[in-house]
């Protein structure tokens, strides 16, 4: 049984580009969270999705953006990268069903440097 | 907003011996959850505990317990017969009932085992 997967490990870009990064959940989760961890922080939590909509958001710009397929799987975007933007993207996947029980798992993230 | 607050950033133990991680926190929420997060260098952040805020009782998970101060908004780690493979990043994180399925987590605390 997979767990959560995150797609690509590492990536640098350079300012101004626009990156997609990738999660799948794990097998039976339906519910898909992204967070940032800037390096000597903790996870921020950026926005979840659930049944393919956006359901909660956290203090992030519009330049971060996302989307879930109808696999549950998801992808965060973000746009006109800054160098502040370089960080651990993590993904947590949960059972809709679970959140009560905070039954969430993570994934081992993808670190975007911007340069 | 909730905020957490881990105000060791580093803490370092003998190996088979005794730590406690502290982590304080603020809400005006009655009911939530707390969590104590490992982050080893593989990057993927594990649940080592979590606490129902309206459960008196201290949790336990084998070597790992808490002592949560309702009142106090006080939520410590302790780690018995510590191991060479608990030093890691440590995270506490909240989450409140009535704050959808975001986590707050806190800046973390880092430990070392010495052997």
């Amino acid at each position: 049984d997979a767990g959560v997967t995150q797609s690509p490990t590492h990536l640098i870009k350079t300012r101004g580009q626009q990156v997609t990064l990738r999660c799948s959940p794990k097998s039976g989760h339906d519910t898909v969270s992204w967070y940032q961890q800037a390096l000597g922080q903790g996870p921020q939590f950026i926005f979840q999705y659930y049944e393919e909509e956006e359901r909660q958001r956290g203090n992030f710009p519009d330049r971060f953006s996302g989307h879930q397929f109808p696999n549950y799987s998801s992808e965060l975007n973000v746009n006109a990268l800054l160098l502040g933007d370089s960080a651990l993207y993590l993904c947590a996947s949960s059972l809709r069903d679970h959140l009560r029980k905070n039954i969430q798992y993570f994934g081992a993230g993808t670190r975007l440097s911007v340069l | 907003a909730q905020t957490v607050t881990q105000s060791q950033p580093e803490m370092s133990v003998q190996e088979a011996e005794t730590v406690t991680l502290s982590c304080t926190y603020d809400t005006s929420e009655s009911d939530y959850y707390l969590f104590w997060y490992k982050q080893p260098p593989s990057r993927q952040m594990i649940l080592v505990i979590r606490q129902e805020a309206y459960k008196q009782q201290n949790a336990t998970e084998n070597r790992f317990s808490v002592n949560f101060q309702k009142a106090a908004k006080s939520f410590s780690l302790k780690i018995s017969d510590s191991q060479l493979g608990d030093a890691a990043m440590y995270f506490c994180a909240y989450r409140g009932s009535n704050t959808g399925n975001q986590f707050y987590f806190g800046t973390g605390t880092s430990l070392t085992v010495i052997p």
